[in-house]
């Protein structure tokens, strides 16, 4: 069970679109539609974003967007924010009942 | 609102033991998968052990060692870890959700020190 691969940091300007992509295998992200994206702040416990791919749950800026094609999804923020300098995780749920994350991706804000 | 409320962590050595704890409220805590999840110190996020309608898994690293239970009459989750390793060292978060981790505790730490 090997973790996602996810880039280590990612940057972009304010009001800037930056996308971060989450790789698994076939067995994974490949053959599920349960693949969800967390935010989490320094300090402080993760937050779901995304499931299930591209849902957002309710009180989650529309800023945030997800898709999946593959053995890959990806996380995008349009119009990158202060507020949106954090850590950022993909996972996907297995077969086996395992969800497996990635390795974490830090967003800085320029 | 969702609440999940860990406890019992703290500092151990190598090959003890220790049990956390999470009181559940503002859900139906029976109808619902609930898991563990650590967080090395300046790492990423791992899952630990789920228990759920499909029965009850367990990540490689701390199978045999980590036993996970639920008792549905008092909401509350379980960990009973064994064996502990300094690898072990992490905060350990309770998490509500099978396909996703819908809501998280705060998180308790776990030390493995001699």
């Amino acid at each position: 069970q090997s973790a996602l691969t996810q880039p280590a940091s990612v940057s972009g300007s304010p009001g800037q679109s930056i996308t971060i992509s989450c790789t698994g295998t076939s067995s994974d992200i490949g053959d599920s539609k349960y693949v969800s994206w967390y935010q989490q702040y320094p300090g402080k416990a993760p937050k779901v974003i995304i499931y299930e791919v591209s849902n957002r749950p309710l009180g989650v800026s529309n800023r945030f967007s997800g898709s999946k094609s593959g053995n890959a999804a990806s996380l995008t923020i349009s119009g990158l924010q202060d507020e949106d300098e954090a850590d950022y995780y993909c996972a996907s749920y297995t077969g086996s009942s395992a969800l497996l994350f990635g390795g974490g991706t830090k967003v800085t804000v320029l | 609102e969702v609440q999940l409320l860990e406890s019992g962590g703290g500092l151990v050595q190598p090959g003890g033991s220790l049990r956390l704890s999470c009181a559940a409220s503002g859900f139906t805590f029976s109808d619902f998968g609930m898991r563990w999840v650590r967080q090395a110190p300046g790492k990423g996020l791992e899952w630990v052990s789920v228990i759920a309608y499909n029965g009850i898994h367990y990540a490689d690293p701390v199978k045999g060692r980590f036993t996970i239970s639920r008792d549905n009459s008092k909401n509350t989750l379980y960990l009973q870890m064994s064996a502990l390793r300094v690898e072990d060292t992490a905060v350990y978060y309770c998490v509500k959700g099978l396909t996703v981790a819908s809501n998280w505790g705060q998180g308790m730490v776990v030390t493995v020190s001699p």
